[in-house]
């Protein structure tokens, strides 16, 4: 079975500072990769998603990610994180029309 | 296009008691999953419904049951509620692709005292 691993748990930063939240999956055979975010008592959004042609995607708030085939990872990543990007973020991995999800990884911006 | 609407947002139950919590999918999805999220645990995969089947199932005990109607619209039940299934539970919709994405609700929140 695929497994997803996001090693940070929690990742505190400064406002405008750069953000990276680490993603690494367990098998790089047939799988569409998603990152998700959730606000406090919300479900789980939809951030951005790759599914197959330019290994970099990203979304409409300045995220960004990148599938590196060889090293099995989709590192989600900010330049310049804004206090209203506080929240946790769920790498995801559909592998054969199953989901497999991270733990989590909690980014608490500080002005 | 509505999103995915869950009902009730809250629900407090007492131990012993049972629940059935209700997901509406975005139209047009025809499959339905269902997730378990605590601070202990982090989100669990209770099971995956797709034309009133039950098409993968989770890790959790048989006190936990769902069913989908032929609207797609899909209900869970938990019989005898012990402490520990106070969570959020969230259901998300997609298309049947596998490289579709799910779509979540705002799920529901469910208190066992």
């Amino acid at each position: 079975a695929q497994s997803v691993t996001q090693l940070d748990s929690q990742v505190p930063v400064f406002e405008e500072a750069p953000v990276e939240l680490r993603c690494n999956y367990s098998s790089s055979v047939s799988v569409y990769l998603f990152w998700y975010v959730q606000y406090p008592n919300q479900g789980l959004q939809l951030l951005l998603k790759y599914l197959s042609g330019s290994t970099l995607v990203e979304s409409i708030n300045g995220f960004e990610a990148e599938f590196n085939k060889s090293q099995t990872s989709f590192h989600l990543r900010k330049p310049s994180v804004h206090i209203s990007d506080t929240a946790e973020y769920f790498c995801a991995v559909n592998n054969f029309n199953k989901f497999y999800f991270g733990s989590g990884t909690k980014l608490n911006v500080k002005p | 296009k509505a999103g995915v609407t869950q009902t009730p947002r809250y629900l407090i139950k007492t131990r012993g008691q049972q629940v059935t919590l209700s997901c509406s999918p975005i139209s047009g999805h025809r499959s339905v999953s269902w997730y378990q999220q605590t601070p202990g645990q982090g989100l669990q995969f209770l099971f995956e419904y797709f034309s009133e089947t039950q098409r993968n199932k989770g890790n959790f005990p048989g006190r936990f049951s769902g069913r989908q109607f032929s609207n797609s619209r899909s209900e869970m039940n938990v019989s005898t509620l012990e402490l520990g299934d106070s969570a959020l539970y969230l259901c998300a919709s997609s298309w049947d692709r596998t490289n579709s994405p799910l779509h979540f609700g705002n799920g529901t929140r469910l208190t066992v005292t």
